[in-house]
């Protein structure tokens, strides 16, 4: 069992829409992740939260907006998403240190499956 | 070039044998690199650090060559719970965990 949960699980939605992805975490984590992972690609980054901070967004299109109320929530809004879009998304959490290194274990959740039509 | 770069298979062994995976990194400054395991449909997990040394748990080994900036991990007696995609993970520079990048993952098959 995760302690890393995300909902929800599978998220079929059209370009127009607008959703939103959970993610909480129940380690005590300081840092918070989004990734995407696509079909025959490696993971790839969106957005990191450190101490509810953002602290890395890696050129993501505006329409993903991520928000991180506390440590252990994180959200991506999503609107006028594009087919491309779909994925998979992965929820990743770390305990963080501030000004320091971590240990470069990341607890993911199992991901919500989103599909654009 | 791919900042990680691996051979996505499949690799395709019987139980029993031993296999090896290889993954390449484009950063010299990289620091500290990973190997993590992915099952179908499932979210990845860590496998194992990788030490300069070189480290071993159960009938895993993992192995750093910096020179040549690759990686690799070796499967002893594969089990048929080895099936999995097997990802390859390098902190870039700063150590900051969130540069971690990821390759595209080696996927395992193993046969009776």
């Amino acid at each position: 069992e995760t302690g890393v949960t995300q909902t929800p699980r599978h998220l079929v939605m059209g370009m127009t829409n607008k959703k939103s992805l959970k993610c909480e975490q129940h380690l005590g984590h300081n840092a918070m992740y989004w990734y995407k992972q696509s079909a025959k690609k490696p993971l790839e980054l969106m957005f990191v939260y450190n101490f509810k901070e953002q602290t890395e967004n890696n050129s993501v299109p505006s329409r993903f907006s991520p928000e991180c109320p506390n440590s252990s929530h994180l959200f991506l809004h999503l609107h006028t998403l594009q087919p491309e879009d779909s994925a998979l998304y992965l929820c990743a959490s770390s305990p963080g240190r501030s000004g320091g290194r971590d240990t470069g274990e990341l607890f993911f959740g199992e991901g919500s499956r989103l599909t654009v039509l | 070039r791919k900042e990680v770069e691996q051979d996505p298979g499949p690799f395709n062994v019987p139980e029993g044998a031993t296999v090896a995976f290889n993954c390449t990194y484009s950063n010299s400054a990289s620091q500290s690199f990973f190997w993590y395991r992915q099952d179908c449909r499932k979210e990845p997990k860590l496998l194992m650090s990788v030490y300069s040394s070189g480290n071993e748990d159960g009938r895993f080994t993992a192995q750093l060559n910096r020179a040549s900036q690759y990686i690799s991990l070796l499967i002893r007696d594969s089990k048929l719970s080895d099936s999995a995609t097997y990802l390859c993970v390098v902190i870039g520079d700063s150590g900051n965990t969130g540069k971690l990048i990821f390759g595209q993952g080696t996927t395992l098959q193993v046969k009776p």
